[in-house]
């Protein structure tokens, strides 16, 4: 299957700080990629569709400026947790879906998660 | 918006025991997956499967889009079966790519 990596797999910051978080298809051109979030014992939530080239679109409810996501090329998409707090923390995941042929949806592929800790 | 529900939400075998999960979904979908999230939190893609039966090796899937449910099989359980189990659908909308998740069976195999 498609591989995808993310990095930092975990991070520890002061509250008030940004993190950059990093996802990455390794064998495959991602055109769209998504973001999730998870609290302990809950299931994912999709924060964000993130596609090549363009804005992101956010899920309601997320706050576009706090949560930054930029897509530059097909193979790298960035989250960056602007001015985190402690409420922030979570296990963020990413996904890239392996490119869509003649309009049939294509599986999703998961990166490893990044647990962020905000003190 | 669509809603996604697994059962049971806990379960716990003895090594060597057969499961079933079950995945319900409220409105018509496109596609299902099953994914397993081990203990480091990774999810592994089990099945890609909108419809009829598919197996790889211990387990087996089956979707019936037209009754809106899936079903996951694990035969002769291992420890390292354990973790959480997830199906996520993508709603029936042409260029809607959105996975959304059900609420998860964690599934615990005692040696």
């Amino acid at each position: 299957g498609a591989v995808v990596s993310q990095h930092p797999s975990w991070v520890i910051c002061k509250s008030g700080t940004s993190v950059k978080i990093e996802c990455r298809s390794l064998d495959f051109q991602a055109t769209t990629m998504f973001w999730y979030r998870q609290f302990p014992k809950q299931s994912l939530m999709l924060m964000a569709t993130s596609n090549e080239g363009s804005k992101a679109t956010y899920e309601q409810g997320v706050e576009k400026d706090k949560f930054l996501i930029n897509h530059a090329s097909l193979t790298l998409s960035t989250l960056t947790v602007t001015s985190a707090h402690p409420e922030d923390s979570s296990f963020y995941i990413c996904s890239a879906r392996v490119p869509l042929l003649a309009g049939v949806y294509n599986e999703q592929f998961f990166g490893p998660g990044t647990r962020l800790t905000v003190l | 918006g669509i809603q996604v529900e697994q059962s049971p939400p806990d379960l716990i075998l003895q090594e060597g025991a057969n499961s079933t999960l079950r995945c319900n979904f409220s409105d018509s979908v496109n596609n299902l997956q099953w994914f397993h999230q081990n203990p480091w939190g990774q999810l592994i893609n089990l099945f890609y499967i909108p419809s009829g039966t598919k197996q790889n090796g211990r387990l087996s899937a089956t979707t019936v889009a037209t009754e809106r449910y899936s079903l996951l099989y694990i035969s002769s359980s291992q420890t390292t079966d354990s973790g959480v189990y997830f199906c996520a659908v993508v709603l029936s909308n042409f260029g809607n790519e959105k996975l959304t998740f059900g609420t998860g069976t964690r599934l615990t195999i005692i040696p």
